[in-house]
């Protein structure tokens, strides 16, 4: 079964630093998200993309985010300046149809 | 905007019982679908079972099954013979299709099963 692959799946990095989380969706997904899960707690909607643009953002996706398919089968999110109020887990998610997401396995980001 | 309550922080069930977790939701769309979500320790988010608003029977798949009450805007996960890989925090969603089709989840219930 085709699969969301996300990299790398725990990232350490210092406050400040700037991070990229990747993914590759499945190929024939045409809406690609990003979600956040703070320890304990409940996913959160970032973002999601669609036809190379943004479609939503959430208020917690601020200018410190950013996302972009660079090459159409990579799909990123970028930190610029990482807080300690960042460490969650990423989740990278895409869609078909009304059929329901396909989501990665995470990747783990701690900043400290 | 959607909201999802989960009002069950935690449950617990012996093995091969039958356990019903419970989610109330609120929106004002009447297109929209229903997802139970589970995450095992590994935190990957698994789909365990998918109901679309308009369709007035229950899904279910295998020993997972819902109970969608539209009108009370209730949409409750069954699981029948209850297994130790079932443990795990499930998570309820709700879709609004459109151009972002986000889902919004629920704060999660934490299944434990026992022996």
């Amino acid at each position: 079964e085709p699969e969301v692959t996300q990299t790398p799946s725990h990232q350490v990095t210092q406050m400040g630093q700037e991070v990229i989380l990747r993914c590759v969706p499945i190929s024939n997904h045409l809406y690609f998200y990003w979600y956040r899960q703070i320890l304990g707690q409940k996913v959160e909607f970032l973002v999601s993309f669609y036809n190379n643009e943004i479609s939503e953002k959430s208020e917690i996706f601020d200018d410190q985010f950013s996302v972009e398919r660079p090459d159409g089968s990579n799909f990123t999110l970028k930190i610029r300046s990482t807080k300690l109020e960042d460490s969650a887990m990423y989740f990278c998610a895409s869609i078909w149809g009304r059929r329901g997401y396909t989501f990665g396995s995470g990747t783990r980001l701690t900043v400290v | 905007a959607q909201t999802v309550t989960q009002s069950q922080p935690e449950m617990s069930v012996q093995e091969a019982e039958t356990v019903t977790l419970s989610c109330t939701y609120d929106t004002s769309e009447s297109d929209y679908y229903l997802f139970w979500y589970k995450q095992p320790p590994s935190r990957q988010m698994i789909l365990v079972i998918r109901q679309e608003a308009y369709k007035q029977q229950n899904a279910t798949e295998n020993r997972f099954s819902v109970n969608f009450q539209k009108a009370a805007k209730s949409f409750s996960l069954k699981i029948s013979d209850s297994q130790l890989g079932d443990a795990a925090m499930y998570f309820c969603a709700t879709l609004i299709p459109g151009t972002a089709s986000k889902l919004t989840f629920g704060t999660g219930t934490r299944l434990q099963v026992t022996l």
